[in-house]
C-alpha cells in the first residue's frame, strides 16, 4: 500500500520566518495530496490541497509543491505568524476513485514570537 | 458547514470490556473512516466504509469492528479493550469523487483503557 513519510517532524521558525515540510510518497498512482492543520485539542481541518496535474498551488501565505517525478511535496508558509503554531500533516491518495487516504507522521510547527 | 460529531469525547474503560464509539455526519456523505492518532505516529486508518454496510479494513484493524447501519452514522467497536488502545480517536466523513475530496474531522475521542 501507500507509505507516505513526513519531515522534519519537528520546527521550531521566528516570526516572520518561512517554514517549509517535506513529504515523500510511495506509489506512483497517488493523484491527490492534502494538508491537514491541526491546532491544540482541536480536529484537523484542511489547509490547502494539491492535485497530480498541477505543479504548485498557492493561497495567500500558503503553497504547495509537487514534483511527480521524485515523488515528494512540500507545504510553504510565509510570513510565518503565532497563530501558523500547530502540527502540520501531509496525505496522499492511493488510487483513482479510491477515497483513502494515507497520513504522514506529522510535524509540530512552533513559531518563536 | 459539515457536521462530523463523536458522542463521546472523553472514556474511561477498563480492560476487557465492550467500548463503543459513535459518529454522526450531517452532509450525506458517502464515505466515513475511523483514524486512530497517536504522538509520533500520525493518523493511522482503523477501518472505513463506502456505503451503507460496507466496510473494509484500512491500516491497523486488528481488535477493532465497525457497523454502519445507517449512512450518516458509523459506529467504531472495541470487543474487549485493551490498554495498548488507550488513543485518541478520529472518525470522518467525505463525498464520493473521482479527483479527491475533502475529509472532515469530528473533534475526536479520547479514551483510556484502563
Amino acid at each position: 500500500g501507500e507509505n507516505v513519510e513526513q519531515h522534519p517532524s519537528t520546527l521550531s521558525v521566528q516570526e516572520g520566518d518561512s517554514a517549509v515540510i517535506k513529504c515523500t510518497y510511495s506509489d506512483s498512482a497517488s493523484n491527490y495530496f492534502p494538508w491537514y492543520k491541526q491546532e491544540l485539542g482541536k480536529r484537523p481541518q484542511l489547509i490547502i490541497d494539491i492535485r497530480s496535474n498541477v505543479g504548485e498551488k498557492k493561497d495567500q501565505r500558503i503553497a504547495v509543491t509537487l514534483n511527480k517525478t521524485a515523488k515528494h511535496f512540500s507545504l510553504h508558509i510565509t510570513e510565518t505568524q503565532p497563530e501558523d503554531s500547530a502540527v502540520y500533516f501531509c496525505a496522499a491518495r492511493i488510487s483513482f476513485g479510491n477515497e483513502k487516504l494515507t497520513f504522514g507522521t506529522g510535524t509540530r510547527l512552533t513559531i518563536i514570537p | 458547514d459539515v457536521k462530523v460529531t463523536q458522542s463521546s469525547r472523553y472514556l474511561v474503560k477498563r480492560t476487557g470490556e465492550k467500548v463503543f464509539l459513535e459518529c454522526v455526519q450531517d452532509m450525506d456523505h458517502e464515505n466515513m473512516f475511523w483514524y486512530r492518532q497517536d504522538p509520533g505516529l500520525g493518523l493511522r486508518l482503523i477501518y472505513f466504509s463506502y456505503d451503507v454496510k460496507m466496510k473494509e479494513k484500512g491500516d491497523i484493524p486488528e481488535g477493532y469492528s465497525v457497523s454502519r447501519e445507517k449512512k450518516e452514522r458509523f459506529s467504531l467497536i472495541l470487543e474487549s479493550a485493551s490498554t495498548n488502545q488507550t488513543s485518541m480517536y478520529l472518525c470522518a466523513s467525505s463525498s464520493s469523487g473521482i479527483s479527491g475530496n475533502t475529509i472532515y474531522f469530528g473533534e475526536g475521542s479520547w479514551l483510556t483503557v484502563v
